[in-house]
């Protein structure tokens, strides 16, 4: 079965220290995956997204992310991370291609110290 | 434009009563999606609905939860009676068609006592 792991449940980092937050997914076929950012109180926004192509993507609010195929991974970083950065982070992959179906990890809470 | 609006953002009810939320899409948007968000867990799809009708719900308890999309705009989830693990955030998402990016709602929280 599909499914998706982010094995850090939280990181801390200091501001403009660069980040990694990483992701493993298991996917029969080529992967659709995601990167979702939740700050409290609100909804979902998509960071960035992979379909095929170039395996490394830029996304919003400065994050990038790598697919390797081979470690089953797609790690997303930021080289510099702002105060503003803490929230919740998901890694998701379509399970039927694209956008839809979607299973999310169980997300990596990032804090950020002064 | 405005994005997908719930309500309540907060609610509290006992165990077996009974509870319900209401989702509004961007508008023109064909599909619609409900998911719950237990705390310390990613979001997990509940139902996905085009237009009017149902796409899937193959992971929504049907003994207890209800949803609908009359006109297929705004939606409803019901609860009915409610349990101690419903307690969770309900997410509502809509998107254009349903191989477009999802817009996500503020949720509702749960807390069942």
């Amino acid at each position: 079965a599909q499914s998706v792991t982010q094995p850090d449940i939280h990181i801390t980092v200091s501001e403009g220290a660069s980040l990694e937050l990483r992701c493993n997914y298991s996917y029969g076929a080529t992967p659709y995956l995601f990167w979702y950012v939740q700050s409290p109180g609100q909804g979902l926004q998509l960071l960035l997204k992979y379909f095929s192509g170039d395996t490394l993507v830029q996304g919003i609010k400065g994050f990038e992310a790598e697919f390797k195929r081979s470690q089953s991974s797609f790690n997303l970083r930021k080289p510099s991370v702002h105060w503003s950065d803490a929230a919740e982070y998901f890694c998701a992959v379509g399970n039927s291609g694209g956008y839809n179906k979607l299973i999310f990890g169980a997300g990596t809470r990032l804090a950020v110290h002064p | 434009e405005a994005g997908v609006a719930q309500s309540p953002r907060y609610k509290i009810i006992e165990k077996r009563q009974s509870v319900a939320f209401w989702c509004n899409p961007i508008s023109g948007h064909a599909t619609l999606y409900w998911y719950q968000q237990i705390l310390g867990q990613g979001p997990k799809l509940l139902i996905q609905f085009q237009n009017n009708g149902v796409v899937d719900d193959s992971q929504l308890p049907k003994d207890r939860f209800s949803a609908e999309r009359l006109k297929g705009v705004d939606s409803t989830l019901k609860i009915q009676p409610a349990k101690l693990e419903d307690s969770a955030v309900y997410l509502c998402a809509s998107s254009l068609l349903s191989d477009q990016p999802q817009h996500f709602g503020d949720g509702t929280r749960l807390s069942i006592l």
